[in-house]
């Protein structure tokens, strides 16, 4: 079956500094994929998707490229401020009609100034 | 954020006692699901649905029942709660009205809690 699999957090990192989470997945043909982050006390928001690949998916300064030979997802940024501490999950909902999307367990990310 | 609300954001309720959540959506998207998240198992899913009258269990669907008479409400009930069951709710859809992107808006939560 599908699966996710996410590095073990939490990822302390000091203000500015770069990030990269990393993310690879199992799945049967070509799935999409995605990065949704949780801030404290809401709900997951999407941060990126790529649905093909190659694709690279960017948002709020964050970056993510699909690479089907790697099967990797990885979540990157330059330069990380206080404001992106937040739980971070990779995602991915496989092709064929499934209805289902497949979540890694979350890697929690903490900056501080 | 895709017209989604949850209500009760926050229930404290006694175990034996039934419990429902509900989950409402604005814009007629047809994938809706349950998720329930708990410190060191990140989202897991307890049912889902893909159309008015059409659900289908998740992983952890034992004790939770949905229903989904229409389009823009989906109900999750807990028929006995159980100290277990103390956990944030999250409701999410899934952008589209048929087709499903795998693009899921989340609404807040609501946190239960059973004493």
């Amino acid at each position: 079956g599908d699966s996710v699999t996410q590095m073990e957090g939490p990822v302390t990192l000091s203000e500015e500094a770069f990030l990269t989470i990393n993310c690879t997945y199992t799945a049967t043909g070509y799935p999409s994929l995605f990065w949704y982050v949780q801030y404290p006390g809401e709900g997951l928001q999407l941060l990126l998707k790529a649905t093909k690949a190659d694709d690279k998916g960017s948002n709020k300064g964050f970056e993510a490229t699909y690479r089907k030979e790697t099967t990797s997802f990885h979540l990157e940024k330059g330069s990380v401020q206080v404001s992106d501490s937040a739980v971070y999950f990779c995602a991915l909902l496989s092709s064929g009609g499934s209805y289902i999307p497949t979540f890694g367990r979350g890697t929690s990310l903490i900056v501080h100034p | 954020d895709a017209g989604i609300t949850q209500s009760p954001r926050h229930k404290v309720t006694e175990t034996g006692t039934p419990v429902t959540l509900r989950c409402h959506q604005t814009e007629n998207h047809r994938y809706m699901y349950w998720y329930r998240q708990d410190p060191g198992h990140g989202l897991r899913l307890i049912h889902y649905s893909y159309g008015v009258k059409d659900t289908d269990k998740g992983e952890v669907s034992d004790g939770y029942s949905v229903s989904r008479s229409k389009t823009e409400d989906f109900l999750l009930t807990l028929e006995s709660a159980t100290s277990s069951q103390t956990s944030v709710y999250f409701c999410a859809i899934s952008v589209g009205q048929t087709s499903n992107t795998g693009e899921l808006f989340f609404g807040e939560g609501s946190r239960l809690t059973v004493l």
